[in-house]
């Protein structure tokens, strides 16, 4: 069992459309991260929240801690956002899964068509 | 963008052989990570360093090894490549374990 799980794992747009990744995960975290994995393979770090909402350019992340759930927003979709968007959470000490370690999910890939 | 090398970029080895994987910062970060990245799964931890010295396994540590002499290199051993290895291994670094992660280019590895 994944205990991070990203919704959809594909998806394709028009270019200028509002696109919503969603990621869930099981138990208690302290940060969620967001990344970036270009089709060259490189991996960048977009945000790390743990509450409420942060925004950069045209990306918007929001986090429901009560639902367990995170979604990443892009405004105005362009093809050079074509990328596999990664969620990866740190659960709380607490948990049984170690706080120092992120957990990963599979990520979604996201294609814009011109 | 932060400094961080592997190397090498991509290796070809048969099975059986030992494979050395390197990790260079220039960034002074106290953590460094070692993943895989595998089709159908999430990156999977497999050792990480909080400092010199300092290294604990991750989920899927089994036949890897690493060490850690100096702050600014990690070094990930795969003592016996078997083909379960092949994969595409990326390197991170962090300032502290709860800051973000800063990753490398990565290594494509293909044991045959």
């Amino acid at each position: 069992k994944n205990e991070v799980e990203q919704s959809p794992q594909n998806l394709t747009a028009q270019e200028g459309e509002f696109i919503t990744i969603n990621c869930s995960y099981s138990v208690g975290i302290s940060a969620l991260h967001w990344l970036q994995q270009h089709p060259g393979g490189g991996i960048v770090s977009l945000f790390m929240l743990s509450s409420g909402k942060k925004k950069h350019g045209r990306l918007i992340a929001t986090i429901n801690i009560q639902e367990k759930h995170s979604s990443l927003h892009i405004t105005a979709s362009h093809p050079r956002d074509s990328a596999v968007y990664i969620c990866a959470v740190r659960f709380s000490i607490t948990s049984n899964f170690g706080n120092e370690k992120l957990t990963f999910g599979t990520g979604t890939r996201l294609t814009i068509i011109p | 963008d932060a400094g961080i090398t592997q190397s090498p970029r991509h290796k070809v080895t048969e099975t059986g052989t030992p494979v050395t994987l390197r990790c260079h910062q220039t960034e002074n970060h106290r953590y460094m990570y070692w993943y895989r990245q595998d089709p159908g799964h999430g990156l999977r931890l497999i050792h990480y360093s909080y400092g010199v010295k300092d290294t604990d396994k991750g989920e899927v540590s089994d036949g890897y090894s690493v060490s850690r002499s100096k702050t600014e290199d990690f070094l990930l051993t795969l003592e016996s490549a078997t083909s379960s290895q092949t994969s595409v291994y990326f390197c991170a670094i962090s300032q502290g374990f709860d800051q973000p992660q800063h990753f490398g280019d990565g290594t494509r590895l293909s044991i045959l």
